[in-house]
């Protein structure tokens, strides 16, 4: 069945680089387009970003300068890099392919020193 | 970027209650809109696609309907475990989600 599951750190410190990995089962990356939602505490969804099928990507204009989101087809992985990280980037962290339908269950992140 | 506008932001009713949620773009989306359940430290989850369709598994007493720039959830029947914060999210272009609508029971 189809299954993503977020990995990361925790804490991450102010201007420093955020890596997240999602790992799925139950579907091929070249096939299928997995993206990037989070969520701060208390407050509603923003895409981020995701990654098709073919390798392109799209992302947020508001997050463009500072977010990559590249893949490992043989590991099943998708990665979410993004730098310059600021207290308001503590949020959870989801991955969902699309058509949107499954998701993981999220990573928290917190941005502090 | 496609604004997408949720009203109303809090919603209380009784169980029973007949309930209709509210989502509007800043321009066509062409149907390309679904809705999410969530409750609190969960993801997500699917309960329409593409403005009428219900995922798999989800109880009949939600549906949805909409067109052009404005969209709507209705439940037909308001359950204890439907208390939750539903979000709106098009995807015709350059993705977002509606800030949400909290629903509590009266």
């Amino acid at each position: 069945q189809v299954q993503l599951k977020e990995s990361g750190p925790g804490l991450v410190q102010p201007s420093q680089t955020l890596s997240l990995t999602c790992t799925v089962s139950g579907f091929s990356l070249t096939s299928n387009s997995v993206h990037w939602v989070r969520q701060p505490p208390g407050k509603g969804l923003e895409w981020m970003g995701g990654i098709w099928g073919d390798g392109s990507t799209d992302y947020n204009s508001a997050l463009k300068s500072r977010l990559s989101i590249s893949r490992d087809t043989s590991k099943s992985q998708v990665f979410l890099k993004m730098n310059s990280l600021q207290t308001d980037d503590t949020a959870i962290y989801f991955c969902t392919v699309v058509p949107f339908d499954y998701w993981g269950q999220g990573v928290m992140v917190t941005v502090s020193s | 970027d496609i604004q997408m506008t949720q009203s109303p932001s809090l919603l209380s009713a009784s169980v029973g209650d007949r309930v209709t949620l509210n989502c509007k773009a800043s321009q066509n989306i062409n149907k390309n809109l679904n809705w999410y359940q969530q409750k609190l430290g969960e993801a997500p989850k699917l309960l329409i696609y593409y403005t009428n369709n219900l995922q798999t598994g989800i109880p009949s007493r939600f549906s949805g309907s909409g067109s052009g720039t404005d969209y709507t959830l209705t439940i037909s029947s308001l359950q204890p475990e439907d208390v939750a914060t539903y979000f709106c999210f098009q995807y015709n272009s350059g993705p977002t989600f509606g800030a949400g609508t909290k629903l509590e029971l009266k």
